[in-house]
């Protein structure tokens, strides 16, 4: 089955600085990676995801790029803030069924 | 448009108790999915199920666990006998059709003591 791994696990920047997240997948099948962000106790959210045909996407400060032939895809957000805080989960699926979670990254943003 | 609903937000139920989770998907939302997320640990896949069938169980434990997604009504996960290794927070993802986005409630979190 599909094995997602993420690094770093912990991430400290200061806060106007670039964060990057990167992950593997083992699937070459998987078509969908999504990434949420998680506030404490509260549940993931969505914040941006890339398909497979597709090789970089942007929303605003967040931007999402992929690597097919190597299996990795990567989070970039930059101008980051102190609300960027939070645990950043990538996931990989075969057309968005079986979602494997990478352990996730704990971001944190000093003003 | 509410988003996905769970409830309750957090339970407490002793060891050989029953434990039920129930998840209210989005409107117009045909697909509930069940993750498991340990502390300091990304979300496990337990269950996809559309409304009256489960279409992928394999993330989900043989023994114990079950879960359904009737015609009317929310989804449920039912934790029968629950030991201590069963705390956890348990998150359910409602999507409109395969292969869509999922978005995710807030959680279940269960103790069990």
């Amino acid at each position: 089955g599909e094995n997602v791994e993420q690094h770093p696990s912990t991430l400290s920047v200061q806060e106007g600085d670039s964060a990057v997240i990167k992950c593997t997948y083992s699937d070459s099948a998987s078509n969908y990676f999504p990434w949420y962000k998680q506030e404490l106790g509260k549940g993931p959210q969505l914040i941006i995801d890339i398909r497979s045909n597709v090789g970089e996407k942007k929303d605003q400060r967040i931007a999402v790029t992929l690597n097919k032939t190597a299996k990795h895809f990567s989070l970039h957000i930059t101008e980051t803030q102190p609300e960027d805080s939070a645990v950043y989960f990538c996931a990989a699926s075969i057309n968005n069924n079986d979602m494997r979670f990478g352990a996730g990254t704990r971001l944190t943003v000093k003003p | 448009n509410a988003g996905v609903m769970q409830n309750p937000r957090h339970l407490v139920r002793r060891r050989g108790q029953e434990a039920r989770l129930r998840c209210s998907p989005m409107k117009g939302h045909s697909h509930v999915y069940w993750y498991r997320q340990l502390p300091e640990e990304g979300l496990k896949f337990m269950v996809y199920l559309q409304k009256e069938n489960i279409i992928d169980e394999s993330g989900m434990p043989k023994e114990r666990f079950s879960a359904e997604f009737p015609k009317e009504g929310p989804s449920i996960l039912r934790i029968q006998q629950v030991v201590r290794g069963d705390s956890a927070a348990y998150f359910c993802a409602s999507s409109p059709l395969q292969g869509h986005e999922q978005y995710f409630g807030p959680g279940t979190r269960l103790t069990v003591t």
